[in-house]
């Protein structure tokens, strides 16, 4: 059972270029999230969505999209990154509204 | 809207200290608490919940009880390890099904000497 699986888990990324963070999860979760996390300032939440095919802007969703076109996957893109973009981020999904979230390992992004 | 305020760290304790970690969250409605560490290099892990008002969750001798007159759900720990060094996490989610996201408090890094 993976559970909650990002990917890639660090990369390097200069301003300006573009990625994609895959999130995927197999626990057939109706909710999925997308946090930063940075030094002293907890989690913050990027984008949600809250089944397949939506998605709503959490509490930083500047500079960042985000895609559901499958229930088990959850895309977060970077159109141009910038170095205030440079962060840890996690995906996390739940089952229902008021449940726990269970997260994956992270992805380290780092841009220059 | 919705937020969550935790004691900041970092927190230093002998080992078999008692710990306490406060968390103080406002909502609408009546939310689920949470409390999530995170081991170096690691996502984040459930730790306990509550549901409900008086609830107490505990697991691996930690415990927390939702108050909702006081609006805390305050962490606790008879006697630490040094491997519960970690980053703690309080957390709210809540239930409305139209705009459910979990809201996180800015973490306490807790340290656990010999």
């Amino acid at each position: 059972n993976a559970g909650v699986t990002q990917t890639p888990k660090f990369r390097v990324l200069k301003t300006g270029q573009s990625m994609t963070l895959l999130c995927a999860q197999d626990m057939n979760h109706e909710y999925m999230y997308w946090y930063r996390q940075d030094p002293g300032m907890g989690l913050r939440l990027i984008h949600y969505s809250v089944g397949e095919g939506t998605t709503a802007k959490g509490e930083v969703p500047d500079g960042y999209n985000v895609s559901r076109l499958k229930k088990q996957n959850f895309l977060l893109g970077l159109e141009s990154a910038a170095p205030s973009q440079t962060s840890v981020y996690f995906c996390a999904s739940s089952y229902s509204a008021g449940g726990e979230a269970f997260f994956g390992q992270g992805t380290r992004l780092t841009v220059v | 809207g919705n937020s969550v305020t935790q004691m900041e760290g970092p927190v230093t304790l002998s080992e078999e200290a008692f710990l306490t970690i406060n968390c103080t969250y406002t909502a609408t409605g009546y939310p689920s608490l949470f409390w999530y560490v995170q081991y170096p290099g690691e996502g984040l892990q459930l730790l306990l919940k509550a549901t409900k008002a008086d609830d107490k969750g505990s697991n691996k001798g930690f415990e927390a009880t939702y108050r909702k007159e006081t609006t805390s759900f305050h962490l606790e720990k008879g006697s630490v390890q040094v491997s519960d060094s970690a980053v703690y996490f309080c957390a709210l989610s809540d239930r409305d099904s139209s705009a459910s996201k979990i809201i996180f408090g800015s973490g306490t890094r807790l340290s656990i000497r010999p």
